[in-house]
């Protein structure tokens, strides 16, 4: 096992490019989790899944943004039409939710979006 | 909603003991507590969770009082690797019994030698 992985490590676009980015979480969790975080500050939740259903979104995934993990193992994360408000480093978790809840999060290394 | 806060920084010294809390508004009863460490350009890396009272693991404890308004992480005899950002990570389960997830902002701990 190799842990969470994240591709790319790092992006950058121009404004109103369209970005994806694919986390492969640890094998067996079949919980996969979704964070922006920006300079400074904690990670800010933006949607996870359980298998393959979303189960929550937060209200900071605006239209722009989806989310998709179709045979509830890897999941990728796409924003439409990238603004420079959207430069953050992406975050993606994976957990087991039968050993260990929502708490014992496992990250990747993140993608880090830089929008010009 | 629950809302997380920590102090911004701390400052220690090597072979100290350091203590970080972490104060949450509105916790429900069947919210858990877990601590996060990071390091620069590096995704957090887990370091304990808790529900109440006393956790204790390897390389921390966790105290939560009965009111559960905050959580302490101890960290005991602090070495100048953990120098890095410390998040609480609070999780709210709604009547569906989906999550929420709120970190903290973070607090940056630095070891002087």
């Amino acid at each position: 096992d190799t842990g969470v992985s994240q591709n790319p490590r790092h992006k950058i676009t121009k404004r109103g490019q369209n970005v994806t980015f694919r986390c492969d979480p640890i094998s067996e969790h079949n919980r996969l989790y979704w964070y922006r975080q920006t300079l400074g500050q904690g990670p800010e939740f933006l949607t996870y899944f359980q298998n393959e259903a979303q189960l929550e979104k937060s209200r900071l995934l605006s239209d722009r943004f989806s989310a998709e993990r179709p045979k509830g193992s890897f999941s990728t994360l796409e924003i439409q039409r990238t603004e420079q408000g959207d430069s953050a480093m992406y975050l993606c978790a994976s957990s087991d939710e039968l050993a260990t809840g929502f708490g014992t999060q496992y990250f990747g290394p993140g993608t880090r979006l830089t929008v010009l | 909603l629950a809302k997380t806060t920590q102090p911004i920084s701390m400052d220690s010294y090597e072979g100290q003991e350091v203590n970080i809390t972490c104060s949450h508004n509105n916790i429900a009863t069947n919210d858990y507590i877990t601590w996060y460490q990071q390091f620069p350009s590096q995704g957090p890396r887990f370091i304990i969770q808790g529900y109440k009272t006393k956790v204790t693991n390897e390389v921390a404890s966790l105290f939560i009082p009965a009111d559960r308004k905050s959580s302490t992480l101890s960290l005991p005899r602090v070495s100048l690797s953990d120098t890095a950002v410390y998040y609480c990570l609070v999780v709210f389960l709604g009547s569906s019994n989906t999550g929420k997830l709120i970190f903290g902002q973070g607090t940056t701990l630095q070891v002087k030698p």
